[in-house]
């Protein structure tokens, strides 16, 4: 099993939907998640992070953590055109002081 | 805060020149930053770590004498990528941890390297 998997998508939601991405990963150790967006031609920007069970919620978005099962998700309610990017999940590399980052996924707000 | 900013955010060299790229952390001192690549629809590849004072930890397969990195400063890192071929052509990225042991990483805005 990879690391960190997300499912590439692209996951399609109309204007207004919640959008749900998933991420499932491999080191029951893991104790920080983090959630990234990227623009097409852009370098990630830091948009959440989690680090104990449960839900935490910033504005639209909110990142659910389950360590027993091993995902992390981020639903983002009333979607927008403009939240249309790539979903990168990342968990530090046991050990290290570095990133793992999925695929991403790849979300589109169709208007 | 945790801002960070990247110089040139593009450039186009010719094959078998060098090109210095510079990374710096505009608010906050980062004794760890990161420096990646991104090919085109690509996911994101970690090159190596660069520690303030010591030398950068590179991944494996990336070539330490090809890619030079230098963190000379609390603020500053810079990959020079020397002897440059169109395959080196890519977005490459760099990222700083804001604040030490959280894992918590931003991203500069990139480098659009071309090699001709």
């Amino acid at each position: 099993q990879k690391e960190v998997e997300q499912n590439s998508g692209p996951l399609s939601v109309p204007e207004g939907a919640i959008a749900s991405l998933n991420c499932t990963y491999s080191d029951r150790g893991s104790q920080s998640f983090f959630w990234y967006r990227q623009y097409s031609g852009k370098s990630p920007e830091l948009i959440m992070f989690i680090y104990s069970n449960g839900d935490k919620e910033d504005g639209r978005f909110t990142a659910q953590l389950n360590k027993a099962s091993q995902y992390v998700s981020l639903l983002i309610r009333d979607s927008q055109p403009s939240d249309s990017a790539t979903y990168l999940c990342a968990i530090p590399r046991a050990g290290s002081y570095q990133l793992t980052f999925g695929k991403g996924t790849k979300l589109s707000v169709i208007p | 805060g945790a801002v960070v900013s990247q110089h040139p955010s593009w450039v186009i060299c010719k094959s078998g020149t060098s090109v210095k790229i510079e990374c710096r952390s505009l608010d906050f001192q980062a004794t760890t930053m990161f420096w990646y690549r991104q090919f085109p629809k690509q996911s994101l590849m970690l090159m190596a770590t660069s520690n303030e004072g010591s030398k950068a930890t590179y991944e494996q397969g990336v070539e330490k004498d090809k890619f030079l990195i230098n963190h000379a400063s609390l603020t500053l890192s810079t990959l020079t990528v020397t002897s440059a071929h169109p395959e080196d052509s890519s977005f490459y990225i760099c990222s700083a941890e804001a604040r030490s042991g959280t894992y918590e990483q931003y991203f500069g805005p990139g480098t659009r390297l071309t090699v001709t």
